[in-house]
Order: C-alpha cells, then sequence, then structure tokens
C-alpha cells in the first residue's frame, strides 16, 4: 500500500512565525503536491515537483516556498505565517505518467492565530 | 471558465437509492479521469478512475465517460448512509491535474 505520511496532523501558529510541513512518501514516487483546501475553494495546488530539487508554482504560490531534497521528501514552507493562511494543507504524490492517479496524506489543518 | 465543473450538491438521496453525480470538463485533450470520496476531516481516497469512452463498474459504483460531451459522472447504487461524504472529480489534462470542487452527497436512513 502507498502510504503519505505528514508531520503533523493539528498545528496552531502565530502570526509571523515561520511555519514548516513536512511530507514523506515511500514508493519511490516522482511527482509530489502540496495543496490547501478551504469551505467551497475545494483543493487549490499551492507547488508542485516532478523530481529532486525540481520545483513549480502552482496556481497560489504567494507566501509560500519548498524544498525537495530527497526523492521521498516534499516540504512547504509558509515563511511568515498569516492569517489567511490557516487552512487544511494536504500532500499527494504520484507515479510519473498520465494515467496515474494521487495518494493524498492525512493532511494538516494550521491555526495561524 | 474553470477546467472541472460540480455542482456543489447537497445532493441528498434516501438509503437504497441511486446517487447521480456529474462533472464536466473544458480540456478536450483531458486524458484521464478520476472521481475521490472524502469524508469531513480528512483526505481524498480513490474510488474510481476511467480512461476511456462508455462505463465503468467497481462494485456498487459505476463510472461513465462521455469524451464528445465532456462529461464524467459517477452513478451509486444501493446508497448506504457510509457513502455521505464529498465526491471530488478530478481530471489529467497535459501533464496537470484539476479537481473539481466537490459535490456533497448526504444519504438518508
Amino acid at each position: 500500500d502507498v502510504k503519505v505520511t505528514q508531520s503533523s496532523r493539528y498545528l496552531v501558529k502565530r502570526t509571523g512565525e515561520k511555519v514548516f510541513l513536512e511530507c514523506v512518501q515511500d514508493m519511490d514516487h516522482e511527482n509530489m503536491f502540496w495543496y490547501r483546501q478551504d469551505p467551497g475553494l475545494g483543493l487549490r495546488l499551492i507547488y508542485f515537483s516532478y523530481d529532486v530539487k525540481m520545483k513549480e508554482k502552482g496556481d497560489i504560490p504567494e507566501g509560500y516556498s519548498v524544498s525537495r531534497e530527497k526523492k521521498e521528501r516534499f516540504s512547504l514552507i509558509l515563511e511568515s505565517a498569516s492569517t489567511n493562511q490557516t487552512s487544511m494543507y494536504l500532500c499527494a504524490s504520484k507515479p510519473a505518467g498520465t494515467e496515474e492517479t494521487q495518494y493524498f496524506g492525512p493532511g494538516t489543518r494550521l491555526l495561524v492565530l | 471558465q474553470k477546467e472541472v465543473e460540480q455542482n456543489s450538491g447537497p445532493l441528498s438521496v434516501p438509503e437504497g437509492a441511486i446517487a447521480s453525480l456529474n462533472c464536466t470538463y473544458s480540456d478536450r485533450g483531458s486524458q484521464s479521469f478520476f472521481w475521490y470520496r472524502q469524508y469531513s476531516g480528512k483526505s481524498p481516497e480513490l474510488i474510481m478512475f476511467i480512461y476511456s469512452n462508455g462505463d465503468k463498474e467497481d462494485g456498487r459504483f459505476t463510472a461513465q465517460l462521455n469524451k464528445a460531451s465532456q462529461y464524467v459522472s459517477l452513478l451509486i447504487r444501493d446508497s448506504q448512509p457510509s457513502d455521505s461524504a464529498t465526491y471530488l472529480c478530478a481530471v489529467i489534462a497535459g501533464n496537470q491535474f484539476y479537481f473539481g470542487t466537490g459535490t456533497s452527497l448526504t444519504v438518508i436512513p
């Protein structure tokens, strides 16, 4: 079974703090993704990576950065957390290939006060 | 225009009925189509995928794809209260994954 894990299920941070969200997958997948999910807005892609040290901006990259130093690990960084970044953050991974599905981690619910 | 459109619902059906969920997409070059189920507070999980025109059945679930009309649907037969969730449609176009905003389904006992 594919396993995608995220470092925290719940996180509370203060405005201005630097926040690290980590995602690890154990299936040697090439592609990894970070989404945020908000009521009524669905899943919105923040960044994705198709290989180590490679990254591409998604639909809403502002205020975020990412790091992929190892194939199995994809980190999302909030440089200076703001209240409008309170959300559910979902990591996903998939093998290369257009017919392959994404596998999601359990999600991190982040509250920025 | 969004890449993937879904009726947000909520859709309510009685237990034992057929639930019909629909999704339309804008890119005619879309190649692969997925349905995910997401329970409240949980992450999406894949329930069906379909690549070719026509129907694909898996237990109580049937996915239907019509590329000419650019829609994909999910039928849930003999709906159960445990099917109450949000259903997300997703499409791969080019090398990109696009998700709809989801349809909320409630199955009433």
